[in-house]
């Protein structure tokens, strides 16, 4: 079946625009996370959904970051007023259920942001 | 503090032969999750191989193996029989008590010779 797709897959901006990242989860997957990678770093933790709710956004490292789910399925990333440290790869994952210990994530192929 | 700790950045190995990825963690928690992810230039994190700190038996699925050491605080990664398809990144990841998130550590390259 059809993976985690993400959109679009590489995304230039200048300094000081809005972007927004689309996430298409895997059809009837409860949890949604998404993750910031800088080149060369492991994925840093942005923000978690279960369904519509957004349970977790400890890892959004400014007010500049929104996310959203509001239907419990497709989410959107939105960065306003972008500088330049926002350049990286950002990467969504879902997951079928509510999150448990064993409970592995399937991960999109993520969008490259880079701020010019 | 928890952390995860890949202190090998570059690892390079014969095809066909047998690699040791090292992973060490350190965390309070009694209770928590160890992944391994595979990161191909696609850009995918692709899941290999899941252990839980309460399980007695390590982890093997496939040419994946897991070789935990919970007295250590290591889960180190074996490939046996390395194929060219290998060569990707690879990181160690872990779900600490009740977080619902996974933590990645900094990742190890690996190149498989031919």
């Amino acid at each position: 079946g059809a993976g985690v797709s993400q959109s679009p897959r590489y995304k230039v901006a200048k300094r000081g625009q809005d972007v927004a990242l689309r996430c298409d989860p895997i059809s009837g997957h409860v949890s949604l996370f998404w993750y910031q990678q800088a080149l060369g770093q492991g994925p840093e933790f942005l923000t978690y959904f279960q369904n519509e709710a957004q349970l977790d956004k400890s890892g959004l490292p400014s007010d500049r970051f929104f996310a959203e789910r509001p239907e419990g399925s497709v989410s959107t990333l939105k960065i306003q007023r972008t500088q330049q440290e926002d350049s990286a790869v950002y990467l969504c994952a879902s997951s079928p259920r509510r999150i448990t210990g064993y409970s592995p994530l399937h991960f999109g192929n993520g969008t490259r942001l880079t701020v010019t | 503090a928890q952390k995860i700790t890949q202190t090998q950045p570059g690892m390079f190995v014969q095809e066909k032969e047998a690699v040791t990825l090292d992973c060490t963690y350190d965390t309070s928690d009694q209770s928590y999750g160890l992944f391994w992810y595979k990161q191909p230039s696609s850009g995918e994190m692709i899941f290999l191989i899941y252990q839980g700190s309460y399980d007695e038996q390590n982890a093997t699925e496939g040419r994946y193996s897991l070789n935990f050491q919970k007295a250590r605080k290591s889960a180190n990664l074996v490939i046996s029989a390395s194929q060219l398809g290998d060569s990707a990144m690879y990181f160690c990841a872990m779900r600490f008590g009740s977080a619902r998130q996974l933590t990645f550590g900094s990742g190890t390259q690996l190149t498989v010779l031919p």
